[in-house]
């Protein structure tokens, strides 16, 4: 069976220090990798997607990157957080052509 | 940007009692129609995947009904239960693309 791991689950950070969320995915190949944010009573918001290693795209201009070094790796950054980066993020994965989406328990980040 | 829009916001409902709530999305260019339920402290769960103009699914006392043409979709819980309590998000595809739009959610909360 498939399961999707993210980390860490909770997170407090200084406004300007950097930031890396890991999320890996088990049991299947190839999937659609996503990041998605919930800013406070706001709801859940495309970040960035994936299809395939080292292919990644941007929803929204910001100030967080992502990267895909592995086929079932995905990790979120930034350079320099700020205070309106924080919130709950969530990793999710699909099979190719889209489709259900899971998702893993997501990280709380709040940045001070 | 593509509008998906829930509403109400939040819904309170006696247990045992009915509900149904609403999400509208662009009739153009549909591809797909999702359904998730988002608990606290957990993660989003797929309830539908719905693809097709009359799509009618059900999962237990949770049903939904989908209108492509006009562009909006139902959900409906029978004989509401505190175990219902929950965050229902839906979330669009549109045509040959492999992201969601998620609308902003609807807030239930079921009181004994």
């Amino acid at each position: 069976s498939q399961t999707i791991h993210q980390w860490p689950a909770t997170l407090v950070q200084p406004v300007g220090s950097p930031l890396s969320l890991e999320c890996t995915v088990e049991g299947t190949s190839n999937p659609n990798l996503y990041w998605y944010r919930q800013a406070a009573g706001r709801g859940l918001q495309l970040l960035f997607y994936s299809v395939g290693i080292g292919q990644i795209s941007s929803e929204v201009p910001q100030n967080l990157s992502a990267s895909r070094p592995q086929d079932r790796q995905f990790i979120l950054s930034s350079k320099k957080l700020l205070l309106s980066d924080s919130g709950f993020y969530l990793c999710a994965w699909s099979r190719m052509g889209g489709g259900e989406q899971f998702f893993g328990p997501g990280t709380r980040l709040t940045v001070l | 940007i593509l509008n998906v829009e829930q509403s109400p916001q939040s819904l309170h409902v006696q247990e045992g009692d009915s509900t149904n709530f609403t999400c509208s999305f662009p009739s153009s260019n549909f591809y797909a129609l999702h359904w998730y339920r988002w608990e606290t402290a957990k993660s989003p769960e797929a309830l539908f995947v719905m693809t097709l103009n009359g799509d009618e699914k059900k999962k237990g006392r949770i049903s939904a009904t989908l209108n492509t043409k006009e562009g909006y979709s139902y959900l409906y819980i029978k004989g509401s239960q505190p175990e219902d309590s929950a965050t229902y998000l839906c979330a669009f595809i549109r045509a040959a693309g492999n992201k969601l739009t998620f609308g902003g959610g609807t807030r239930v909360l079921v009181k004994p």
